[in-house]
């Protein structure tokens, strides 16, 4: 199993840009989601999803979309990129929800925003 | 949502036995106690999570006290690979999605 992957996993923008980041995960598991993690801090969710077509907000939603068309498949869309974006973004999956599924992370995508 | 204090370093010797502290005072019935790591540069992992006994897996031990008020993450024998930030996290159970809420963690710092 390759488990989690992201891509790029390095990416420049400049403000007022968009674009997408990939996730995908080869473990079949119903839970994904997405965080951020600023310098020096923990990190922070973003977005989540239960399962194919089911999608909801984390902490920090804002300036960012997600779908889930696929179990495989999780994209984060930045759609108008802006400097307080600059960050490093993962990903990561879990068989199941609850207080005992195991989450599994990527290796991240690191952003900045010029 | 009940929160979790750590200290913001801690240092070891190679080969040495490390204890990571943790207090949760604000811990609730339903809330397990879990610990997740990020080596430089790379994604957290699990380590290992408990609810109320002490437990042993390949990477690590986990203490819980009895009151569930604190716990100690314990890496026996530390080796250069252990250091990174160590995370400790309550996943309260009543919550489907059972959210990781990351906080600043340990940076564990061995030396050879």
């Amino acid at each position: 199993n390759a488990g989690v992957t992201q891509t790029p996993k390095f990416q420049v923008l400049k403000t007022g840009q968009s674009m997408t980041l990939q996730c995908a995960q080869d473990m079949n598991h119903e839970y994904m989601s997405w965080y951020r993690q600023d310098p020096g801090m923990g990190l922070r969710l973003i977005h989540y999803s239960v399962g194919a077509g089911i999608t909801d907000q984390g902490e920090v939603p804002n300036g960012y979309n997600v779908s889930r068309s696929t179990t495989e498949d999780f994209p984060l869309r930045l759609l108008s990129a802006a400097p307080s974006q600059t960050s490093v973004y993962f990903c990561a999956s879990s068989y199941h929800g609850g207080a005992t599924g195991t989450q599994y992370f990527g290796p991240g995508t690191r952003l900045t925003v010029l | 949502d009940a929160k979790t204090t750590q200290p913001n370093s801690m240092e070891s010797n190679e080969e040495e036995p490390v204890h990571l502290p943790c207090n949760h005072s604000t811990i609730s019935g339903t809330d397990y106690i879990h610990w997740y790591r990020q080596l430089p540069s790379q994604g957290p992992e699990y380590v290992i999570h408990g609810l109320t006994s002490n437990v042993n897996n390949r990477m690590a031990s986990l203490a819980i006290a009895e009151d569930r008020k604190s716990s100690t993450l314990i890496l026996h024998r530390a080796t250069l690979r252990d250091a990174a930030v160590y995370y400790c996290i309550l996943r309260d159970d009543r919550d489907s999605w059972g959210k990781l809420q990351f906080g600043a963690g340990t940076q564990v710092v061995v030396t050879p």
